[in-house]
C-alpha cells in the first residue's frame, strides 16, 4: 500500500493568514497521464468534500484561494487567505493505485 | 445533481454481518465506479473498495476476506456487506462516486454511523 503522511497534524491560524499543509507519499503516485493526488476538506459531521485533484486542479466551485502543488512524492495544499468557513480538517489522498489511501488529516483551527 | 444516500442498521452485533445500501438519485449507477469508505477515530479514512456498474470489484486487501459488494442497476443502488464484524468495524460509513483513478471520488453520501455492540 502507498502510505500518505501529512504535516502538521493540527494548525492554528487566523482569518486572513496564508497556510500550507504538506503531504508525502511513500512512493511515486505519478502515472503516464497524471499525478493522482487529491485534497479533501471535511467539516464536523459532514462527508469529505473534494477540493483539488491531480495535484493542482480545482474542483468546480472551489474558491481560488485554494491551490495545490508538488510532484513525485511531495505535495502541498495552500490557502492564500483564510476565511472563517475554511476552518476544517484537510486530507490528502492518492488514487494512483488501489487500495486508495488517505493521509491522517490536518485539523485547521482558529487561533 | 447526483446525490447519494446510505441506509442500513445503525447497530450490528459482533460476529454478524453489516449490510448497507447506497441509493443514487439524480443520476445513474451505469458508467461509474462506486466506492465505500469508512471513518473511525482510531484509523481515519479507510477505503473499503469499489464496484463497477458491471459488477467487477476491487477490495482493500485489509478487508477483502470479509467484504462483498454488489450493484443493482434496476434500482440504482449498490451495497456493502461486511461479515464477522467486531468493535473495530464501528465507524461512519460513506458511499461515493468513483472513477477508478481517472478522476477522484467526487460525490459522497452524508454517511451513516454503524456501531458494533452486543
Amino acid at each position: 500500500d502507498i502510505q500518505m503522511t501529512q504535516s502538521p497534524s493540527s494548525l492554528s491560524a487566523s482569518v486572513g493568514d496564508r497556510v500550507t499543509i504538506t503531504c508525502r507519499a511513500s512512493q511515486t503516485i505519478s502515472g503516464s497521464v497524471s499525478t493522482y493526488l487529491n485534497w479533501y476538506q471535511q467539516k464536523p459531521g459532514k462527508a469529505p468534500k473534494l477540493l483539488i485533484y491531480d495535484v493542482s486542479t480545482l474542483q468546480s466551485g472551489v474558491p481560488s484561494r485554494f491551490s495545490g502543488s508538488g510532484s513525485g512524492t511531495d505535495f502541498t495544499l495552500t490557502i492564500s487567505s483564510l476565511q472563517p468557513e475554511d476552518f476544517a480538517t484537510y486530507y490528502c489522498q492518492q488514487s494512483r493505485s488501489t487500495p486508495y489511501t488517505f493521509g491522517q488529516g490536518t485539523r485547521l483551527e482558529i487561533k | 445533481q447526483v446525490q447519494l444516500q446510505e441506509s442500513g442498521p445503525g447497530l450490528v452485533k459482533p460476529s454478524e454481518t453489516l449490510s448497507l445500501t447506497c441509493t443514487v438519485s439524480g443520476g445513474s449507477v451505469s458508467g461509474y465506479y462506486w466506492s465505500w469508505i469508512r471513518q473511525s477515530p482510531g484509523k481515519g479514512l479507510e477505503w473499503i473498495g469499489y464496484i463497477y456498474y458491471s459488477g467487477s470489484t476491487s477490495y482493500n486487501p485489509s478487508l477483502k476476506s470479509r467484504v462483498i459488494m454488489s450493484v443493482d442497476t434496476s434500482n440504482n443502488q449498490f451495497s456493502l456487506k461486511l461479515r464477522s464484524v467486531t468493535a473495530a468495524d464501528t465507524a461512519v460509513y460513506y458511499c461515493a462516486r468513483d472513477h477508478s483513478g481517472s478522476y477522484p471520488m467526487d460525490v459522497w453520501g452524508q454517511g451513516t454511523t454503524v456501531t458494533v455492540s452486543s
